[in-house]
């Protein structure tokens, strides 16, 4: 089924690593997203990975994809208080003309 | 280039009414994809349409319909509005590269009294 997974909340102090995890369900994905939305915002894009990929660095971003269990994870060095938001996984299944699947989204919070 | 532009960002409606969303894509983006987003139900897929075709569907009733005009503009409508229709209706456009990445504007609040 269409189910996209993450946990709802981490919260971490200013300066360190946050690391947000999620569970995608079609290993025939392409392409997966990660998503961040600000409050009363849109979404914006934060980066993406090809599926043939393992790692994919940003700046201060590091995407890790474990292909065969389906998991991906979205690391955030040196977490600032502007990085507070939720923070979206998404893929889109093979055929799915655009189609997004979003997990729940995590809640990021940052605490000085 | 300017962003996914969605008019109006605000709307209060009551029940039974219907509603027009409109989303401008970013110049040269022909794909329009339409969400909902509700605290509930979190994000979910509407519609998709691509050189003035819907291309696909979600799982949404009838009530909730879409199109696409030639210069990739796209409306989406709601009749008979409830009050579970209130939520952020999002649009995202995508320039149809291999990465199928989607841009997505403010969003526009429906409120439904």
């Amino acid at each position: 089924g269409e189910d996209v997974e993450q946990s709802l909340f981490l919260s971490v102090r200013e300066g360190d690593s946050s690391v947000i995890n999620c569970t995608y369900t079609d290993s025939s994905s392409t392409y997966l997203y990660w998503y961040k939305q600000e409050p009363g915002a849109g979404l914006q894009l934060l980066t993406y990975i090809f599926s043939n990929m393992d790692m994919k660095q940003d700046q201060r971003l590091t995407v890790l994809l474990n292909k065969k269990d389906k998991h991906l994870s979205l690391r955030i060095a040196d977490t600032q208080t502007g990085d507070s938001a939720i923070y979206f996984c998404a893929e889109i299944p093979p055929g799915g003309y655009n189609k997004l699947i979003f997990g729940a989204g995590t809640r990021l919070a940052v605490h000085p | 280039k300017a962003g996914v532009t969605q008019t109006p960002r605000y709307l209060i409606k009551t029940r039974g009414q219907q509603v027009t969303l409109s989303c401008s894509p970013i110049s040269g983006h022909r794909s329009v994809s339409w969400y909902q987003q509700t605290p509930g139900q979190g994000l979910q897929f509407l519609f998709e349409y691509f050189s003035e075709t819907q291309r696909n569907k979600g799982n949404f009733p009838g009530r909730f319909s879409g199109r696409q005009f030639s210069n990739s503009r796209s409306e989406m409508n709601v009749s008979t509005l409830e009050l579970g229709d209130s939520a952020l209706y999002l649009c995202a456009t995508t320039d149809g590269s291999s990465t199928d990445t989607q841009y997505f504007g403010p969003g526009t609040r429906l409120t439904v009294l």
